[in-house]
């Protein structure tokens, strides 16, 4: 079946460190995948997305890249801000049919002091 | 201004005592889906719609309900809450279902 393993945190930097958040997944096909955040007492916005093998998506800052050979999908950032507290959710969604089911990753809560 | 809209945001109930929460999107998508985010679980998919009368199951379903007669709107029914129903619920939309989703704020239920 399909899942999504990501590191568990706490994650805790300081302000302009370099972060990196990972994530693996296992999925029958070619999925797209996903980073997703989480502002405190929010909902979750979509940060960055790829949809096939090498491709990089990027937002903000941060950076992603689609590794089909290690089915991974790590997040980075070069400079950490205090903004970026955050919980971050890696996600994939598989299509086939009428499947539409979006699967997360238990998330990484970060936390950058200053 | 393009958002996904629930209601309530926090709710407190006791068991059996049947709730609906409401979700509601501006933006004319055909997907529409509920989750529950609990802690160390991350978020799991309760149900899904591709488009209107057209609903599914997700990975959690039991003990919830939804409908889908509008585009716009997709409640989530509890017909008979229970404790470990206790949770954070968010729902999303996108316009296809290959497309990221857009969430919404967020309905915390407690179940007593």
């Amino acid at each position: 079946g399909n899942s999504v393993t990501q590191m568990e945190g706490p994650v805790t930097l300081s302000e302009e460190a370099f972060l990196t958040i990972n994530c693996t997944y296992t999925a029958t096909g070619y999925p797209s995948l996903f980073w997703y955040v989480q502002y405190p007492g929010e909902g979750l916005q979509l940060l960055l997305k790829a949809t096939k093998a090498d491709d990089k998506g990027s937002n903000k800052g941060f950076e992603a890249t689609y590794r089909k050979e290690t089915t991974s999908f790590h997040l980075e950032k070069g400079s950490v801000q205090v903004s970026d507290s955050a919980v971050y959710f890696c996600a994939l969604m598989n299509y086939g049919g009428s499947q539409g089911n979006l699967i997360f990753g238990k998330g990484t809560k970060l936390s950058v002091k200053p | 201004e393009a958002q996904v809209t629930q209601n309530p945001r926090y709710l407190i109930t006791v068991t059996g005592k049947k709730l609906t929460v409401t979700c509601s999107q501006n933006m004319n998508h055909e997907y529409m889906s509920w989750y529950r985010q609990d802690p160390g679980l991350g978020l799991r998919q309760i149900y899904y719609s591709m488009n209107v009368e057209v609903t599914d199951k997700g990975d959690v379903p039991e003990g919830y309900k939804v409908s889908r007669k509008e585009k716009r709107n997709f409640p989530l029914i509890l017909e008979s809450p229970s404790p470990n129903q206790t949770s954070l619920y968010f729902c999303a939309s996108s316009k296809r279902d290959n497309q990221p989703q857009h969430f919404g704020d967020g309905t915390r239920l407690s179940i007593l």
